[in-house]
């Protein structure tokens, strides 16, 4: 699985929208992006994933460069329960294909 | 809405004693995985399980760890002996089917080896 990059840790005004970066430049073809996000001392939430089009549910907006070697998570109005660690992960589309989880990024809504 | 189950929630234990930790996945959820999660770190897959069979454990320390899956139902993972270096949260997750299923993660059971 191609590996990505998100930045460590990044701060949102509640209310506001957060915006979450990841770069995936090696993605190949049939690879999917995911995002999961994990509050504190809880398991991984799925949010939303997507191939090569724009998706969106009622969590967030998936975003992805149409050379699909970037996406961005965007959560439209932060509150403080969306504080958490954002991962970004790729992932193949078939097979016995898994999540291999990076650091993520640590997303911290202030009031 | 069905929720993968974990049991226990904390568990501490001393260094060469043996562990066990129990998941339950979502009624009718074919796969089953098993992560460990070090403090700081993402979650790693230690075995992959499709119905009852092992499709993946290549992460698995199999010395100490066991996992069994016999029904193809729920799961135990065992630890034996502990050692320092196992604390750390386990994680089981578990998806319909395999390939890019969505995987839906229980709430994990918190080890501290002493």
């Amino acid at each position: 699985d191609a590996k990505t990059t998100q930045p460590p840790s990044m701060d949102c005004a509640e209310g506001r929208a957060a915006n979450l970066p990841c770069n995936h430049s090696t993605i190949s073809g049939n690879e999917y992006v995911y995002w999961y996000r994990q509050i504190h001392s809880q398991g991984p939430q799925y949010i939303i994933h997507g191939l090569k089009n724009n998706e969106t549910n009622e969590m967030a907006s998936l975003i992805i460069t149409e050379d699909r070697k970037s996406s961005t998570l965007i959560l439209p109005h932060a509150t403080l329960r969306d504080t958490a660690v954002y991962y970004c992960i790729v992932r193949v589309g078939s097979g016995y294909s898994t999540l291999t989880f990076g650091k993520g990024t640590m997303l911290l809504v202030s009031p | 809405e069905a929720e993968v189950a974990q049991s226990p929630r904390y568990k501490i234990t001393e260094k060469s004693q043996a562990v066990a930790f129990w998941c339950d996945p979502i009624s009718g959820h074919a796969t089953l995985y098993w992560y460990r999660q070090i403090l700081g770190q993402g979650p790693e897959l230690l075995v992959q399980f499709q119905d009852e069979s092992v499709v993946d454990d290549s992460q698995l320390p199999k010395d100490r760890f066991s996992a069994e899956r016999l029904k193809g139902v729920d799961s135990t993972l065992k630890i034996q002996p502990a050692e320092l270096g196992d604390s750390a949260m386990y994680l089981c997750a578990s998806s319909a089917n395999r390939g890019p299923d969505t995987q839906y993660f229980g709430p994990g059971t918190r080890l501290t080896v002493l």
